[in-house]
């Protein structure tokens, strides 16, 4: 069976600081990838998705990139964070092109001070 | 670009009310979904209905989708304390099929 992991599931860092998050995907393979974002009470943000390996599309022009150096990897970096980049990031997954839906991880609460 | 948007934002029931959340969505759709999201967690999805279909059922789930209305709608019935949720709607955009675009959500509190 799939299993998406995403890690870590809380994160403290000050303004300025680097960021990385990562997920992976278990039991599939050429996954479509995403991150999304969820301000508090928010609906999703959609941030990234990735058709394949290298192959990164931005929805929203920010301070964040991602990038994913193997079939089942996603990786959301920045280089230096800012107060407004708080929120609730959730990767996930689903079948290319997406038809049956998304399997989401469990989240990581990022929060910038 | 968000696609989806659901009615009501906020929805308080009681353990053995229906519950019944809306969802309009603006352009074509090849499908509609429904996501479950606990609080501070990932979003579980719940059921699919197709363009083509107009009902679909799973367990105490019933979902409805009128394209000429562009709207679709999500039932549960018989609601449990463990149904409180925030429930989303989600589309694949009409040509590239590939991300999922999410309503804000309706956030259910089912009350012992």
């Amino acid at each position: 069976s799939q299993t998406i992991h995403q890690w870590p599931a809380t994160l403290v860092q000050p303004v300025g600081s680097p960021l990385s998050l990562e997920c992976t995907v278990e039991g599939t393979s050429n996954p479509n990838l995403y991150w999304y974002r969820q301000a508090a009470g928010r609906g999703l943000q959609l941030l990234f998705y990735s058709v394949g390996i290298g192959q990164i599309s931005s929805e929203v022009p920010q301070n964040l990139s991602a990038s994913r150096p193997q079939d089942r990897q996603f990786i959301l970096s920045s280089k230096k964070l800012l107060l407004s980049d708080s929120g609730f990031y959730l990767c996930a997954w689903s079948v290319n092109p997406v038809g049956s839906g998304a399997f989401f991880g469990q989240g990581t609460r990022l929060t910038v001070v | 670009s968000q696609q989806g948007e659901e009615d009501p934002q906020a929805l308080s029931i009681q353990e053995g009310e229906n519950a019944t959340m809306n969802c309009s969505y603006k352009t074509s759709i090849n499908n509609l979904q429904w996501y479950r999201q606990n609080s501070g967690r990932g979003l579980v999805h719940l059921i699919l209905i197709r363009s083509n279909e107009r009902e679909k059922h799973s367990g105490r789930l019933r979902v409805t989708l009128d394209t000429s209305k562009k709207s679709s709608s999500l039932l549960i019935t018989a609601s449990r304390a463990a149904d409180t949720a925030s429930y989303f709607c989600a589309t694949p955009p009409p040509n590239s099929g590939y991300a999922l675009n999410f309503g804000k959500g309706t956030s259910l509190l089912v009350t012992p």
